[in-house]
């Protein structure tokens, strides 16, 4: 089974339009993460929510806006979709408050806008 | 900002361990020493992390100087599989992200 799963692998959409991508996790996290890797391979995070909240928000526009409607769900969903936005989306999640914590990796979402 | 140095890329043979240094100079008390890797187009993926004893795990070693300033994560029998950019992380146990640098890309050769 896999822990942390993203849908779709790969999104190709023209300039303009609105798209989301789902991310589910079955490890009973609490705390789930979206991270950008640009061309350059710069990993960043953009966002993260424990436990449906957000305590996250790294200066990421507001065409981008999260949504948690549980605690194994975490979607990103992208409003007028930009060139720049062109780049791979990974979701991960983790334990917060606990020692020791790992976070687990989704496959990760390659967007490309034309 | 990420808190620690790593070679940019490195080399190793196939069957040989693979020893790959970090400089984190102002690493707190607190902080953990973690590292990640991404093969090709996947995912980062845990390996290891460390406070201030050598840890070993199924994947790797970790040495942690005494003074915590550097580290060197240690792959003992270096496979074609373990080509993939290895990622240095000093994070705080109550930090809620990881920070990522550039990371060591690692080639192994046959």
């Amino acid at each position: 089974d896999t822990a942390v799963s993203q849908t779709p692998k790969y999104l190709v959409t023209q300039m303009g339009n609105d798209k989301s991508i789902k991310c589910e996790q079955n490890l009973g996290h609490d705390t789930m993460y979206w991270y950008k890797q640009d061309s350059k391979k710069f990993l960043k995070i953009m966002f993260s929510y424990n436990n449906k909240e957000l305590i996250i928000n790294e200066t990421v526009p507001n065409r981008f806006s999260p949504k948690s409607p549980d605690k194994a769900h975490l979607n990103l969903h992208i409003n007028s979709l930009e060139l720049g936005d062109s780049a791979v989306y990974f979701c991960a999640s983790s334990h917060q408050g606990y020692l020791n914590t790992e976070a687990f990796f989704g496959q990760g979402t390659r967007l490309t806008v034309v | 900002d990420a808190k620690t140095t790593q070679p940019p890329s490195m080399d190793c043979a196939e069957g040989r361990a693979a020893n790959l240094p970090c400089n984190h100079s102002t690493i707190s008390g607190n902080e953990y020493v973690y590292w990640y890797r991404q093969i090709h187009s996947q995912g980062p993926q845990y390996i290891i992390h460390g406070l201030k004893n050598n840890e070993t795990n199924e994947m790797a070693s970790l040495i942690i100087t005494e003074d915590r300033k550097s580290s060197t994560l240690i792959l003992p029998h270096a496979t074609l599989r373990d080509t993939a950019v290895y990622y240095c992380i000093v994070r705080d146990q109550g930090a809620q992200k990881l920070v990522f640098g550039q990371g060591t890309r690692l080639t192994i050769n046959p």
